[in-house]
């Protein structure tokens, strides 16, 4: 069946400009999870969603970076007034079952370049 | 608090040769662990997982890898390397009883596989 998927593949903006970044999880998971892996490190947690609503925003850097999930399927990764920072490849993994012992299948990524 | 030390930032093996890449790990809690492995340009994909059963756990592609609670490690292996095998490979940690099912990823052990 289909995977995780996200798009753009590559998005490059300008700084200060606004950008979305989406992603479709695997058809019928309920937890949706967002990290950032920039050049050289291991993918950071953002953001996870259960159904609609984020259970935890805790990794979310500041203010400028907010996620949505309206219908409990497609989320949406949107980030206002980019940095240079920003740069990184943008990941989201999509579970069938919310916690800690559950498999996270990843999507390809969308990698942002802040110019 | 969880976190992830990957021993090596690199290894290089030759082709038919065993394979360890090391892994340390620090959790609060009950954890499960998980090893990803990412090739250039595709998305993560899960080897293995410890979620409390078998302390040796087996994965696809012939790796395996055993978690020493005494010893707080998550080493990965393999008997013999195969060029398929050269890729990114990450050590991740969770709570296992958690029902938010964040990922503490490890910052990679870049695996270099010679003919």
């Amino acid at each position: 069946g289909a995977g995780v998927s996200q798009t753009p593949s590559n998005k490059v903006t300008e700084k200060g400009k606004y950008v979305e970044l989406r992603c479709d999880p695997i058809s019928g998971h309920t937890a949706l999870y967002w990290y950032r892996q920039s050049l050289g490190q291991g993918p950071e947690f953002l953001i996870y969603f259960q159904g609609t609503g984020a259970a935890d925003d805790s990794g979310l850097p500041n203010d400028r970076f907010f996620a949505v999930r309206p219908e409990g399927s497609v989320s949406t990764l949107k980030i206002q007034r980019t940095e240079r920072g920003d740069s990184a490849v943008y990941l989201c993994a999509s579970s069938l079952s919310p916690g800690g012992r559950y498999e996270q299948y990843f999507g390809p990524g969308t990698r942002l370049t802040v110019t | 608090a969880q976190s992830v030390t990957q021993l090596d930032s690199h290894v290089s093996v030759s082709e038919g040769t065993p394979v360890l890449l090391r892994c340390n790990y620090s959790s609060s809690y009950s954890p499960s662990l998980f090893w990803y492995v990412q090739h250039p340009n595709k998305g993560l994909q899960l080897l293995l997982k410890y979620t409390s059963a078998a302390t040796l756990v087996k994965g696809i592609n012939g790796f395996e890898a055993e978690f020493k609670k005494s010893e707080t490690s998550f080493h990965l292996t393999k008997p013999s390397a195969h060029m398929s095998d050269a890729a990114e490979y990450f050590c991740v940690v969770s709570v296992s009883g958690s029902t938010l099912g964040r990922l503490y990823f490890g910052r990679g052990t870049q695996l270099t596989v010679w003919p």
